[in-house]
């Protein structure tokens, strides 16, 4: 069976900071790995994908993740925060194409921005 | 129109009542997905349909009804709501089962 722990349920750091939000999966097969953004009163949106190709992933707004075999990690992280990136972010896992053909998001992170 | 879209967007309603919900996605995917996004609890994943075929069906309520008619368009039939039914309900498509999802705004529901 497949699942995602995403430790820290609220990050919170200044504007400028480095973003760091955590993701742990269990899979027993290769998996697919995704990182989605929920802005308030909004669907989720697509932020970077893994795929089993490069294992550092870059995505739009500056994220970027890696994938880490050995850690069971894809942990998503951005440079310098800006306020924009207040918001809550989930990540998944996947085998597309597998015996699971559905994603399973984690519990989420709600990440706080502070002037 | 682009993407997936849902309406309404909010909806109230008794715990008589029978109401819709509707997601349409302008993708030409052959996936479509329900979700429930309660405060506090993980996203829940309702239903999936895979080419109009009902696939997965997650010990999902009665009073919750899906519908698709044909690939572009999803319902969630209602009926009989109760107050813990309230969250914010999610659609979602992707090309193929288990591939990236693209998700509608959501329709905010509230039983009263």
């Amino acid at each position: 069976a497949q699942s995602v722990t995403q430790l820290g349920s609220h990050v919170s750091v200044s504007e400028g900071a480095l973003v760091l939000l955590r993701c742990n999966y269990s899979s027993s097969v290769p998996p697919y790995l995704f990182w989605y953004v929920q802005y308030p009163n909004q669907g989720l949106q697509l932020l970077l994908k893994y795929t089993s190709a490069a294992t550092l992933v870059k995505g739009i707004n500056g994220f970027e993740a890696e994938f880490k075999k050995s850690e069971t990690s894809f942990h998503l992280t951005k440079p310098s925060a800006h306020m924009s990136d207040a918001a809550e972010y989930f990540c998944a896992v996947s085998t597309y194409g597998g015996a699971t053909n559905k994603l399973i998001f984690g519990t989420g992170t709600l990440l706080a921005v502070q002037p | 129109e682009t993407g997936v879209t849902q309406t309404p967007r909010h909806l109230v309603m008794g715990m008589t009542n029978k109401k819709s919900l509707k997601c349409e996605q302008h993708l030409g995917h052959n996936a479509m997905y329900w979700y429930k996004q309660s405060a506090k609890k993980p996203l829940e994943l309702m239903f999936v349909y895979s080419l109009e075929e009902r696939v997965e069906n997650n010990s999902v309520p009665s009073r919750f009804s899906p519908e698709c008619p044909n690939s572009s368009h999803l319902f969630l039939h209602l009926h009989t709501l109760q107050p813990e039914d309230s969250a914010l309900y999610l659609c979602a498509s992707s090309q193929d089962l288990g591939g990236e999802q693209f998700f509608g705004p959501g329709t905010r529901l509230t039983v009263l």
